[in-house]
């Protein structure tokens, strides 16, 4: 099993531009998760997924899309990249139970700078 | 809001002492309590986790005490070693709630 991974692993983008990170997972988990990771701000979870089809906002959603076509597949758009955007973004996935599971899987991440 | 503290911000341990990272929360109706540690350049990984029906859970060298009266829960490291050097976080949660809510990271570096 590969387990989450993550494409591009670095990304320069000028403001305003447009572009998305790929996620995929291959342990058949029913919910994903993105989130942004700052310093001194922790993990802040962006949007999340219960199930193909089913996405919700998370904590911080403004300027991101996501979609969920796939059960393995979650990415992630950013629509008119902000230098506030400039972050870690980690893709995550876990079983069933959502949150509450003991197994929470992180992608190695995706490190955007948005000049 | 922040709804899960933790402190310090960074923290310098010898080589075999004890690691201590402390996280409080607010919301009385989080029941689950996972840390992540985390390796430069590296996605989280769950390290040890507790639900609030026992204020202790040892793996290892790693221990969480749970202290729901005070809305406390710390992450002891025994016999501190320098692969541990890592970011930790806490979290928490509450069954039926699909959001985990990470607190700001504690650098840990062990030195020789």
């Amino acid at each position: 099993n590969a387990g989450v991974t993550q494409t591009p692993k670095f990304q320069v983008l000028k403001t305003g531009q447009s572009m998305t990170l790929q996620c995929a997972q291959d342990m058949n988990h029913e919910y994903m998760s993105w989130y942004r990771q700052d310093p001194g701000m922790g993990l802040r979870l962006i949007h999340y997924s219960v199930g193909a089809g089913i996405t919700d906002q998370g904590e911080v959603p403004n300027g991101y899309n996501v979609s969920r076509s796939t059960t393995e597949d979650f990415p992630l758009r950013l629509l008119s990249a902000a230098p506030s955007q400039t972050s870690v973004y980690f893709c995550a996935s876990s079983d069933g139970q959502g949150v509450f599971s003991d197994e929470q899987f992180f992608g190695p991440g995706t490190r955007l700078t948005v000049l | 809001q922040q709804q899960v503290k933790q402190s310090p911000q960074s923290l310098i341990v010898q080589k075999g002492g004890i690691s201590i990272i402390n996280c409080a929360y607010e919301n009385t109706a989080f029941d689950y309590f996972p840390w992540y540690q985390q390796f430069p350049g590296k996605g989280p990984a769950l390290l040890i986790a507790i639900r609030p029906d026992v204020s202790e859970k040892k793996e290892g060298r790693f221990t969480i005490s749970f202290n729901k009266s005070a809305k406390q829960f710390s992450l002891h490291i025994m016999d501190s070693q320098p692969g541990d050097s890592a970011t930790y976080f806490c979290a928490a949660t509450y069954f039926g709630n699909e959001k985990l809510t990470f607190g700001t990271g504690t650098r840990l570096t062990i030195i020789p």
